[in-house]
């Protein structure tokens, strides 16, 4: 099946500098990849999704890329705010295996004021 | 509203009495799905459910029962808890379970302890 790996496990960055959080996906058909951030003791809500059709998609400070070649996409945010620290999990959804989402296991998102 | 709600948020139980952590969406979703959520684990799939009547196991089915008698339910059953079932359990549902994936939608966990 589908294995998904998430780097890195924890991020510490300054409030207003950007952060990178990169996934990689071992089965090339996989064709839907969403993003989403969990607050500490709340649900995992999606903040992003992508396509295998796309490369690119911005949502204002958000974006996601994806290198369907090397099947890796991330996850960027630009100009963070302390209401970014959060944990941040990727997923990777294969077409013909009923919507079954990979999750990765995680990044812990630390912006300090 | 649009949700996907759960009950109990919080439970703690002894070894061995049965539970049920109840999952009700009002979206008219076809997918559904239970979620464990353990430390330094992410999150981990339980069972499905594809509609009414169809349910097939995750990644960790083990010690773990469901149902989908109706489209909007999807209970998740614990015959005999064991210490080790104690998590963060997320319901989640999604419009789609074709081969147009969408976005799965959370409950609000249940945090269940099993002393």
């Amino acid at each position: 099946g589908e294995n998904v790996e998430q780097h890195p496990s924890t991020l510490s960055v300054q409030e207003g500098d950007s952060a990178v959080i990169k996934c990689t996906y071992s089965d090339s058909a996989s064709n839907y990849f969403p993003w989403y951030k969990q607050e500490l003791g709340k649900r995992p809500q999606l903040i992003i999704d992508i396509r295998s059709n796309v490369g690119e998609k911005k949502d204002q400070r958000i974006a996601v890329t994806l290198n369907k070649t090397a099947k890796h996409f991330s996850l960027h945010i630009t100009e963070t705010q302390p209401e970014d620290s959060a944990v941040y999990f990727c997923a990777a959804s294969i077409p013909d295996n009923f919507n079954k989402f990979y999750f990765g296991s995680g990044t812990k998102l630390n912006v300090k004021p | 509203e649009a949700q996907v709600t759960q009950n109990p948020r919080y439970l703690i139980t002894v070894t061995g009495k049965k539970l049920t952590v109840t999952c009700s969406q009002n979206m008219n979703h076809e997918y559904m799905s239970w979620y464990r959520q353990d430390p330094g684990l992410g999150l981990r799939q339980i069972y499905y459910s594809m509609n009414v009547e169809v349910t097939d196991k995750g990644d960790v089915p083990e010690g773990y029962k469901v149902s989908r008698k109706e489209k909007r339910n999807f209970p998740l059953i614990l015959e005999s808890p064991s210490p080790n079932q104690t998590s963060l359990y997320f319901c989640a549902s999604s419009l789609t379970s074709g081969s147009l994936a969408d976005t799965q939608y959370f409950g609000p966990g249940t945090r269940l302890t099993v002393l």
